[in-house]
This record gives C-alpha cells, sequence and structure tokens, in this order.
C-alpha cells in the first residue's frame, strides 16, 4: 500500500526559531499534498492543500506567512512554522494523493508532534 | 458548507460486544463520499470504511459496517465482535465527489475493554 512518512516525528523548539516539517510519499507521485493540525483530544482542521509546483491554498483563519507550506516535487512537502510560539505547539498531519488514484484516496503520515517552549 | 457531527465524545464496551457509533452530517450536495477513520494510540490515521452516497448499499469491510440513510444524512458505523485493537479514535468524515478537501467531524474515543 501507498506509504507517507513525516521527519521530524516530534520536535522540540525554542519559541522565536523557525521548524520544518518533511512530508514524503514513498512508493507514489503525490500530486496533491495537505496539511492538517490536531490539537490534544480533537479533531484534525485543515491548515492548507497544496498541489505541486503550485503555491499552496491556505483554510480561513491559517496565517499564510507563519506556516511556509511548499510542495516542490511530486514526493516532498514541506511545513515550516516560521517564528514558533507556545500556541503553535501542537501535532502536525500531512496527507497525500496519489494522482493515479481517486480523489478519494488519501494517505496520512504518521504526523509529527512539535513542542515550542 | 458541509458539517459533521459525532455526538458521542467516548464510548466504552466489553471485548466481544458489538458498538454502534453515531455521525450525522450536512450538506446540499448530492453527490459525495462518507468515510470512518481509525487514529489508535500510534495517532496513525487509518481509513476503516468509505461509502459512496450514490449506493443504497451499506458498506461492509469485515467486522465493520455502516448504517447510510441518506435522507436523514446519518452514517454510523457498528464494529462487531469488538477486539482490544478496536480501541482507537473515530473520526466521521465527508468528502463532496469531484474535490478533495475532507472535512472530519469531532472524533469519539472508543474503548475496548477486555
Amino acid at each position: 500500500g501507498a506509504v507517507v512518512s513525516q521527519h521530524p516525528s516530534r520536535v522540540i523548539c525554542k519559541s522565536g526559531t523557525s521548524v520544518k516539517i518533511e512530508c514524503r510519499s514513498l512508493d507514489f507521485q503525490a500530486t496533491t499534498m495537505f496539511w492538517y493540525r490536531q490539537f490534544p483530544k480533537k479533531s484534525l482542521m485543515l491548515m492548507a492543500t497544496s498541489n505541486e509546483g503550485s503555491k499552496a491554498t491556505y483554510e480561513q483563519g491559517v496565517e499564510k506567512d507563519k506556516f511556509l507550506i511548499n510542495h516542490a516535487s511530486l514526493t516532498l512537502s514541506t511545513l515550516t512554522v516560521t517564528s514558533a510560539h507556545p500556541e503553535d505547539s501542537s501535532f502536525y498531519i500531512c496527507s497525500a494523493r496519489d494522482g493515479d488514484r481517486p480523489l478519494w484516496d488519501q494517505y496520512f503520515g504518521p504526523g509529527t508532534r512539535l513542542l515550542v517552549l | 458548507a458541509q458539517t459533521v457531527t459525532q455526538s458521542q465524545p467516548e464510548m466504552s464496551v466489553q471485548e466481544a460486544e458489538t458498538v454502534t457509533l453515531s455521525c450525522t452530517y450536512d450538506t446540499s450536495e448530492n453527490n459525495y463520499y462518507l468515510f470512518w477513520y481509525k487514529q489508535p494510540p500510534s495517532r496513525q490515521m487509518i481509513l476503516v470504511i468509505r461509502q459512496e452516497a450514490y449506493k443504497q448499499q451499506n458498506a461492509t469491510e469485515n467486522r465493520f459496517s455502516v448504517n447510510f440513510q441518506k435522507a436523514a444524512k446519518s452514517f454510523s458505523l457498528k464494529i462487531s465482535d469488538s477486539q482490544l485493537g478496536d480501541t482507537a479514535m473515530y473520526f466521521c468524515a465527508f468528502l463532496i465527489q469531484g474535490a478533495q478537501k475532507l472535512v472530519f467531524g469531532q472524533g469519539t474515543r472508543l474503548t475496548i475493554n477486555p
């Protein structure tokens, strides 16, 4: 089956620094990738949708300049949390869609836990 | 806008029992998909079952089955012969046909007790 990886699985950073999270599709070409944020015991909130080679489409209320998303290749998307603050601490999950598969078929990464001190 | 509501924040049953998780949704669309995802303690999202709105027959995957009531906009998940490994958060999700954006419910935390 299709596999999506995320790196790192957990990261701790100091307030004011930037942190990058990678999302990779290991055995398929991900024409579209999605970034979600999940607070403890809460649901997944879509942050943005990125298509390879295009600018990401952000959901309402998500700061584009704070959460930089890059999808430069068909197997890699990155989420950079700039000038991180403690309130950015959360669980970040990516998912990817194989361009050769139906639109409903999305594969989720294992998530990245971010803790900002 | 589409919304998905799961009214049961937590549920708990004994191993081998049958449990039903509720989900309702609101949409003006006629063609869409509904999903149940499982998120175990590892936090990895796993697709449990999918239902196409145009299909009247309820989807079934081994011990997992759904009761899809399109007119009532209801989509419940039944887990038969529950196992300890079924312990997880379960999310109901909605997707308009032709779109890519999944809309998730709030989740139900299911605990299977030995």
